[in-house]
């Protein structure tokens, strides 16, 4: 089945533990972008990759990470979580780069940092 | 990014009404996508319209673009239980489209 998966579904860290949020894609699509959703903000785009060893940054990329060593993965890496990324993070994956294409969106992963 | 607005932000009907959303945006589009989102769940596509069309349909869904005036518009015809959700626009193009706040769509039964 064609999908996008996001691993873990939920987490609750501490303020500056190290967490990486997995994302994976078996579609070989070459676009992949990471989104938070926060209350009366709407999505708004953290990182997005082109494809394999190419990432930009989104629209709030302030305290994350991402690498794209492989097409099918793209993890969310937080170095020094704090409370403000409390949020539903999701990752989502298109056949091309740009608008061209319907994305594919994970299931979500909500992230409570203490 | 683009980015699309989405109006109005809340939407509240009964069973059997037709509902309709509106998308504003700033620069010209390849296509423009509509999503839906039920609560805390991941995106998912509803209908791609493009930039050569004026409408499209789908089921119960109805899209009109106007890229004279950069607006789209959504029509859910007999609105039922199951549609309540978030409803976003997408526009898209060369750049990378982001999504606005949506609009939120209850349908009373």
């Amino acid at each position: 089945e064609a999908q996008v998966t996001q691993n873990p579904r939920y987490l609750i860290t501490v303020t500056g533990k190290k967490l990486t949020v997995t994302c994976s894609q078996n579609m070989n699509h070459e676009y992949m972008s990471w989104y938070r959703q926060d209350p009366g903000l709407g999505l708004r785009q953290i990182y997005y990759s082109m494809n394999v060893e190419v990432t930009d940054k989104g629209d709030v990329p302030e305290g994350y990470k991402v690498s794209r060593k492989e097409k099918r993965n793209f993890p969310l890496i937080l170095e020094s979580p704090s409370p403000n990324q409390t949020s539903l993070y999701f990752c989502a994956s298109s056949p091309l780069a740009g608008g061209y294409n319907e994305q594919f969106f994970g299931p979500g992963t909500r992230l409570t940092v203490l | 990014s683009q980015q699309g607005e989405e109006d109005p932000q809340a939407l509240s009907i009964q069973e059997g009404e037709n509902a309709t959303m509106n998308c504003s945006y700033k620069t010209s589009i390849n296509n423009l996508q509509w999503y839906r989102q039920n609560s805390g769940r991941g995106l998912v596509h509803l209908i791609l319209i493009r930039s050569n069309e004026r409408e499209k349909h789908s089921g119960r869904l109805r899209v009109t673009l106007d890229t004279s005036k950069k607006s789209s518009s959504l029509l859910i015809t007999a609105s039922r239980a199951a549609d309540t959700a978030s409803y976003f626009c997408a526009p898209g193009g060369s750049y990378i489209p982001t999504f606005g706040r949506g609009t939120s769509l209850i349908v009373h039964p």
